[in-house]
């Protein structure tokens, strides 16, 4: 069974500090990995993507990514109260790419 | 910006009855997909759909489920006879060329109550 886990949290940081979200995959077949955002009863959101080992940076948010270990995180800089969240790591199949795998998520308070 | 969009919001049903749940891709999509997430638990992949036949499905998507394309627009998902465990938030989503490194745009989502 193909899975992305995830530390469910609840995670809370003050305003203003950094957030790290974690999430490991086991499909070592999946080449891009997603992050979305999904508020209580809304659709998810996606906040950035990340491919190549490495970090990838886009505003306050920073991807990292190392495929030998199967690792993914998201780091938000200067976290703020509407950062509060779930926040789902997405894997697709390593084959086709057609499905994702999501984990269950983490959540987020970000307290002012 | 371009958006996929779904209706209704929100459907309630009996037990045994038959639901359409309708989806409008982003318009030069190709590829469409169905999960659901049933409250407090993971997204869940039901199907893909590409060139008018189902490229993938899991298990969870057996025989009382089935999608369609009817038009250029449309594409719904209906399950023929609900059970309770039904009951879910169920997205649609899209993705103009498919494959491992395609972002996928989901819908607002349509929330299904069978009692």
């Amino acid at each position: 069974q193909k899975e992305v886990e995830q530390n469910s949290g609840p995670l809370s940081v003050p305003e203003g500090a950094i957030a790290s979200l974690n999430c490991t995959y086991s499909d070592r077949g999946s080449q891009s990995f997603f992050w979305y955002r999904q508020y209580s009863g809304k659709s998810p959101e996606l906040i950035m993507f990340i491919y190549s080992n490495g970090d990838k940076e886009d505003g306050r948010f920073t991807a990292q990514l190392n495929k030998a270990s199967q690792y993914v995180s998201l780091l938000i800089r200067d976290s703020q109260p509407s950062d509060s969240a779930t926040y789902l790591c997405a894997a697709p199949e390593g084959n086709t790419g057609n499905q994702f795998y999501f984990g269950t998520g983490t959540s987020l308070t970000v307290i002012p | 910006e371009p958006e996929v969009t779904q209706t209704p919001s929100h459907q309630v049903t009996q037990m045994g009855q038959e639901v359409i749940l309708r989806c409008v891709p982003i318009s030069n999509h190709l590829y469409f997909y169905w999960y659901r997430q049933i409250l407090g638990q993971k997204v869940e992949f039901l199907v893909s759909f590409y060139n008018n036949e189902i490229s993938e499905k899991s298990e969870i998507f057996d025989d009382q489920f089935s999608v369609e394309r009817p038009d250029g627009s449309n594409f719904t998902l209906k399950i023929r006879s609900t059970k309770l465990e039904d009951s879910a938030m169920y997205f649609c989503a899209s993705t103009s060329l498919g494959g491992p490194q395609e972002t996928q745009y989901f819908g607002p989502g349509t929330r299904l109550l069978v009692l």
